[in-house]
């Protein structure tokens, strides 16, 4: 079955400075989405990109899909403290959406 | 719009009892999902809802686990009888679409058996 699989690496960085998560997946999908967790929160939907869509913007994030590498990034520019959060991308496709484990950030003030 | 509301958002129960975890649906939307989430599991699929009937409950672990969403606007996930190893956050969302829209979700029941 899919999966979004995050680069497991958790992040420090400090404010101001650019996040760069990746997700790679191993079916076909129709789209990918990414979910932004802050601690003891719900998950929160940042962004949605169609397999047929190569990069998509909103705000300050960025991301791009490579449906033949089967991967994609979430680029967060000029971080900021709120940013803190845990960030997870999931899948789409027959019907099933499938969330991987996560990715911890931490920015610096 | 109010979103997906959970209740409630902490409980501590002892092992044997009976859990009851509460969700409303964001209005309109004809899908609900359960979710657990654990350090070790990550966030897992228990079961989903399409327009009140269940619709794929493979991921309810056991038969301790039943769900039921008698209308539109109410749902429940129940553990009956409760073991420690139950202790997550349960999570509930709803969305317009299963797969091909943004999922809603609500902050969430801290379960702890004790």
């Amino acid at each position: 079955s899919q999966q979004g699989e995050e680069d497991p690496q958790a992040l420090s960085i400090q404010e101001g400075e650019n996040a760069t998560m990746n997700c790679s997946y191993k079916t076909s999908i129709n789209n990918l989405q990414w979910y932004r967790q802050n601690s003891g929160r719900g998950l929160v939907h940042l962004i949605l990109i169609r397999s047929n869509e190569r990069e998509k913007h909103s705000g300050r994030l960025r991301v791009t899909l490579d449906t033949s590498k089967k991967s994609s990034s979430l680029l967060i520019t000029a971080s900021r403290a709120a940013d803190t959060a845990s960030y997870f991308c999931a899948t789409g496709g027959n019907n099933r959406l499938a969330f991987g484990k996560g990715n911890q950030v931490v920015v610096i003030p | 719009d109010a979103g997906v509301i959970q209740s409630p958002r902490h409980e501590v129960t002892e092992m044997g009892q009976e859990v009851t975890l509460r969700c409303k649906p964001i209005s309109g939307h004809d899908y609900l999902f359960w979710y657990r989430q654990t350090m070790m599991r990550g966030l897992e699929l228990l079961i989903y809802f399409n327009n009140n009937v269940p619709i794929d409950d493979s991921g309810m672990p056991e038969d301790r686990f039943s769900a039921k969403m008698p209308n539109a606007s109410f749902s429940t996930l129940k553990i009956q009888p409760s073991e420690p190893r139950d202790s997550a956050v349960y999570f509930c969302a709803s969305s317009p679409s299963y797969s091909n829209q943004p999922q809603h979700f609500g902050d969430g029941t801290r379960l702890s058996i004790l």
